[in-house]
């Protein structure tokens, strides 16, 4: 049982490039949630979806995009990256929001905008 | 005014102590609160959740609940050098706000 995947684990990017996070849940979710972290900072939510062609912004969504096409799948778009989006990225899945449900993590995507 | 308070810490408690983590937050309209617990460079994980007043206890773990005063609180007892993590406090709305906000966290270290 996978769980949530994200790929890649490390990635060093030069300032102004592009990149694409993958993430991928094998639990049939509803929901599924972007998160960076910063050293020594909690989890600020990026976007968020709560199914297949829905997506919605959260607390920090400048610089970033993302899709869901499938329920399955809900890549996170970084457009001419920026040395403040060096961080610590994180993908999470639930069946819902909600009492009881948990929330589902990754393992984190380190990035390094340089 | 952030939307989840906590206080980064870091607390030191006595092996076999009672470790005790507060959290505030903003929205009165708040319905379900989360504890993750977070290891160094891993992912965080659930330890509890609570969306009544008052107190729910799982094993070493008690998380409280006041909506009144808009605090939630987690008490680890008999406290172990394996809680020694980041513990993170999560709030959601609901009422179809599906975003989940998490607190900075608070760093524990429990002393041997």
């Amino acid at each position: 049982n996978a769980g949530v995947t994200q790929t890649p684990k490390f990635r060093i990017l030069k300032i102004g490039q592009s990149m694409t996070l993958q993430c991928t849940q094998d639990m049939n979710h509803n929901y599924m949630y972007w998160y960076r972290q910063d050293p020594g900072m909690g989890l600020k939510l990026i976007y968020y979806s709560v199914g297949a062609g829905i997506t919605d912004k959260g607390e920090v969504p400048n610089g970033y995009n993302v899709s869901r096409s499938t329920t399955e799948d809900f890549p996170l778009r970084l457009e001419l990256a920026a040395p403040s989006q060096t961080s610590v990225y994180f993908c999470a899945s639930s069946y819902s929001s909600g009492s009881g449900n948990t929330i589902y993590f990754g393992e984190g995507s380190w990035l390094t905008v340089v | 005014q952030k939307e989840v308070e906590q206080n980064s810490g870091p607390l030191s408690v006595p092996e076999g102590a009672i470790a005790s983590l507060n959290c505030t937050y903003s929205d009165r309209g708040s319905q379900s609160f989360f504890w993750y617990r977070q290891y160094s460079g891993k992912s965080p994980e659930l330890i509890m959740f609570i969306y009544s007043n008052g107190d729910k206890e799982d094993g070493r773990f008690t998380a409280q609940l006041n909506k009144a005063s808009q605090y939630v609180s987690l008490l680890i007892r008999d406290s172990q050098p394996s809680d020694s993590a980041t513990y993170l406090c999560a709030v959601n709305r609901g009422n179809r706000d599906d975003k989940i906000i998490f607190g900075k966290g608070t760093r524990l270290h429990i002393l041997p």
